[in-house]
């Protein structure tokens, strides 16, 4: 089975702080998405990446930036968190058949 | 843009029923469909998708959704549903990006609890 692992289930960070969340996954996929999920809004498309070193806006890229530097890593950065990205941060990975795998998301806290 | 709604912010069943959680789509073109799980404090988890064919689909866990194009729908459906059903649904319609390639856009999800 595909596993697409993010390092941290529940993270507290400082409003201004920099934040980086993590995604690995194991099954050479080419392409890898972050969404982030709000009750009532369903899940939003904040960066996806097609290839190493390559990457696009998605849906709501404000606020955040994303590194690719080898294909099995996809990172999420936050320059400078702000309450407003309290949210659940959610990773995934696609092969070319529209399926994705989804990680088991990172519960992101600002204070 | 494609889009899918979700009417319904949560569907209450009682065990052994027949369930519906309903999914309606807006698409120029040929939809390609799917339907996710989550179950809480997880990530999301593959159920079924149409491309084309048969428009009934058979998916995981005895789930299955009907394809009905007249109505530009995409309901999930189960026989008979069990209290381990109880979990949140997401409708997903493949989407294009501005820069090219493509994406997953979901509905808002609909919370499914099923009761003894």
């Amino acid at each position: 089975d595909v596993k697409v692992t993010q390092s941290s289930r529940y993270l507290v960070k400082r409003t201004g702080e920099k934040v980086f969340l993590e995604c690995v996954q194991d099954m050479d996929h080419e392409n890898m998405f972050w969404y982030r999920q709000d009750p009532g809004l369903g899940l939003r498309l904040i960066y996806f990446s097609y290839d190493v070193k390559m990457k696009e806006k998605g849906d709501i890229p404000e606020g955040y930036s994303v590194s690719r530097e080898k294909k099995e890593r996809f990172s999420l950065i936050l320059e400078s968190a702000s309450t407003n990205q309290t949210s659940m941060y959610l990773c995934a990975s696609r092969p070319e058949d529209y399926g994705y795998t989804f990680g088991s998301g990172t519960r992101l806290t600002v204070v | 843009a494609q889009s899918v709604a979700q009417p319904e912010d949560q569907v209450n069943v009682a065990e052994g029923n027949p369930l519906t959680v309903k999914c309606t789509y807006s698409v120029s073109g040929n939809p390609y469909l799917f339907w996710y799980v989550q179950y809480p404090n997880r990530g999301l988890q593959f159920l079924l998708k149409y491309i084309t064919g048969d428009n009934l689909v058979k998916g995981s866990y005895g789930f299955e959704a009907e394809f009905n194009k007249s109505q530009t729908s995409f309901h999930l459906k189960k026989p008979s549903a069990l209290v381990s059903d109880s979990a949140l649904y997401f409708c997903a319609v493949r989407d294009f990006l501005t820069g090219g390639g493509n994406k997953l856009t979901f509905g808002t999800g609909t919370q499914l609890k099923v009761e003894l």
